[in-house]
């Protein structure tokens, strides 16, 4: 089965300054990658996501890079604000599966 | 508001008692899910129905049955709670057919057995 690996556990940056978190995925099937972020007390929230036909995707400070070939996708995190401060979840899946295998998060921390 | 909702929030109770959740979600999606986050936050799916059919049935004890009255909710009762038990609970849903299959999670229900 998928094997997710996600790295660092914990991240701790100046707020204005970047965060980048990566993770490796070993079944090459997957072809569908989200992003989660899980603030105090709440569910996951899928913040972007990105399928395995584009190299790239951003939605504003947020971008995500996917190398298939090396098997691994990044989240990059610009210019960040505290309340960005947050427990991020990789995921790779395949594309109208229903079978999500989840990386073991990062900790997130923005300082003022 | 469409939404994954799940209840109760919080449950607290003792070792051997046994416990329900219910999840209840409005998006119109066909596939419903349970997650387990324990205390170091790592997420693993338990169950996962479809259309009220069990798809997805990992490595979980029989204490754990998940029952899913129509595809619109998906109940987990726990029997004979034991310590380990302790943990948040998600509900999520999403919509299988072509196209991302984007779940929406529910806001946990944490489970503290004494």
């Amino acid at each position: 089965g998928e094997n997710v690996e996600q790295h660092p556990s914990t991240l701790s940056v100046q707020e204005g300054d970047s965060a980048v978190i990566k993770c490796t995925y070993s079944d090459s099937a997957s072809n569908y990658f989200p992003w989660y972020k899980q603030e105090l007390g709440k569910g996951p929230q899928l913040i972007i996501d990105i399928r395995s036909n584009v190299g790239e995707k951003k939605d504003q400070r947020i971008a995500v890079t996917l190398n298939k070939t090396a098997k691994h996708f990044s989240l990059h995190i610009t210019e960040t604000q505290p309340e960005d401060s947050a427990v991020y979840f990789c995921a790779a899946s395949i594309i109208s599966g229903n079978q999500f295998y989840f990386g073991t998060g990062t900790s997130l921390t923005v300082i003022p | 508001d469409t939404a994954v909702s799940q209840t109760p929030k919080y449950l607290v109770t003792q070792m051997g008692n046994d416990k329900s959740i219910k999840c209840e979600q409005n998006l119109g999606h066909d596939t419903m899910y349970w997650y387990k986050q324990d205390s170091k936050k790592f997420l693993k799916i338990m169950f996962s129905y479809n259309n009220k059919e069990l798809i997805i049935n990992e490595t979980v004890p029989n204490r754990f049955s998940p029952k899913s009255p129509d595809k619109a909710h998906l109940n987990l009762h726990i029997n004979s709670l034991e310590l380990g038990d302790s943990a948040v609970y998600f509900c999520a849903s999403s919509r299988m057919g072509a196209g991302a299959n984007v779940l929406t999670f529910g806001a946990g229900s944490r489970l503290t057995v004494l």
